[in-house]
């Protein structure tokens, strides 16, 4: 059983594209995450839920829109895609913000 | 502010050599450390933590000890093994409310036999 899922493991699509990536827990965890990993493979938090919550929202575009339907779900949709938005989309999930993470298998996003 | 940096890489050993990983923190309170692992293609697995100063985690023969006096948490083992090539991310987490994992850079291993 797979702790934390996320779809598609791979993602190409065309500039300007709208595309979505879905991530679900089955931990019971209270706080989901979103990381973005660039070509260097560094890691940057982009969001952050907790309970259904946004409780971390960094400096991205505000073509990345977040949404949690319930707190084993935080789903990722970017809209009007862009060359720059290629990278690895990692979710995560922990019990209590801020501690110990558990990932994804990572969603690579290739725009072309 | 909370930061943690680490060694650049890549780092390339042979089979059986002795491996370190340096990294050093910067944080407020009372952080959690950790090393994640990422094998080629695959996600991110926790490889070992430590929750407060002086405890030592370990995991499939790598080791860490959390080093308040220096803020350290360098990674090692005794004997890499070509399997044990990846990329290999410390990372703290402030145990606060409203804050998440911060990772450094990350050190890519290359061991081969």
């Amino acid at each position: 059983d797979t702790a934390v899922s996320q779809t598609p493991k791979y993602l190409v699509t065309q500039m300007g594209n709208d595309k979505s990536i879905k991530c679900e827990q089955n931990l019971g965890h209270d706080t989901m995450y979103w990381y973005k990993q660039d070509s260097k493979k560094f890691l940057k938090i982009m969001f952050s839920y907790n309970n259904k919550e946004l409780i971390i929202n960094e400096t991205v575009p505000n073509r990345f829109s977040p949404k949690s339907p319930d707190k084993a779900h935080l789903n990722l949709h970017i809209n009007s895609l862009e060359l720059g938005d290629s990278a690895v989309y990692f979710c995560a999930s922990s019990a209590q913000s801020g501690t110990e993470a558990f990932f994804g298998q990572g969603t690579r996003l290739t725009v072309v | 502010g909370n930061s943690v940096t680490q060694m650049e890489g890549p780092v390339t050993l042979s089979e059986e050599a002795f491996l370190t990983i340096n990294c050093t923190y910067t944080a407020t309170g009372y952080p959690s450390l950790f090393w994640y692992v990422q094998y080629p293609g695959e996600g991110l697995q926790l490889l070992l933590k430590a929750t407060k100063a002086d405890d030592k985690g370990s995991n499939k023969g790598f080791e860490a000890t959390y080093r308040k006096e220096t803020t350290s948490f360098h990674l090692e083992k005794g004997s890499v093994q070509v399997s044990d090539s990846a990329v290999y991310f410390c990372a703290l987490s402030p145990n606060q409310a409203g804050t998440a994992l911060i990772f450094g850079k990350g050190t890519t291993l290359s061991v081969s036999s």
